[in-house]
């Protein structure tokens, strides 16, 4: 079956670093996704990893190692704003434009 | 270049009757999928779509959910027979043909509440 494990819920301070772990067990894989989603509102794509390595856009960079089924998105210079909900996503081999696979999201707040 | 849209944003049924909920793509993207997101838990896949063909419905419970994208419209997703058990958000997403790391963009969600 599918499995996508990610924490329930991290806290950090504005200014600080936070990094969000993914891992997986999937039948297949074609990449993997992070969105961040706010309250009430629609997720919003941040990254995206198919090759082993570090992706860095601004404040945020996303790491995968496919061998071991792992994945985190580092969040650097924390704002209040990035108090959110990040979900790791991971498409399989067979669904080059299907679905993704979600985690459960974790939730991350900023405090002053 | 408008998002993808949904609606309504907010739809209230009754147990028994009947949910329709639209989504229009992003302007050039021909692949729709739809997703469930029940309270503090992740989304889950329902159905991805192309005009005029379902091309996955493995996570769409097979009695009283349906889904279409014609060829000319929005997508539907239809759930008859409501229970509570639907309240839930619904988000649709849409993406270009192209390569598969092409990212899905989200639209705001419907939230059905069956009371």
């Amino acid at each position: 079956g599918q499995n996508i494990d990610q924490p329930t819920e991290m806290t950090a301070t504005e200014g600080a670093i936070v990094q969000i772990n993914c891992t997986y067990q999937t039948s297949g894989f074609n990449g993997l996704f992070w969105y961040q989603q706010h309250a009430g509102e629609a997720p919003t794509f941040l990254s995206y990893n198919v090759l082993d390595g570090l992706e860095e856009k601004g404040r945020f960079s996303s790491f995968l190692s496919r061998s071991k089924g792992y994945s985190y998105l580092l969040l650097k210079e924390l704002q209040m704003k990035d108090s959110a909900s990040y979900l790791c996503a991971v498409r399989d081999r067979d669904d080059s434009w299907g679905k993704l696979q979600f985690g459960a999201g974790t939730q991350v707040v900023v405090t002053p | 270049n408008a998002g993808v849209m949904q609606n309504p944003r907010h739809l209230v049924r009754r147990r028994g009757q009947e949910a329709r909920l639209r989504c229009s793509p992003m302007k050039g993207h021909s692949h729709v999928y739809w997703y469930r997101q029940l309270p503090e838990e992740g989304l889950k896949f329902m159905v991805y779509l192309q005009k005029e063909n379902i091309i996955d419905e493995s996570g769409m419970p097979k009695e009283r959910f349906s889904a279409e994208f014609p060829k000319e419209g929005p997508s539907i997703l239809r759930i008859q027979q409501v229970v509570r058990g639907d309240s839930a958000a619904y988000f649709c997403a849409s993406s270009p043909e192209g390569l598969a790391h092409n990212e899905q963009f989200f639209g705001p969600g419907t939230r059905l509440t069956v009371l």
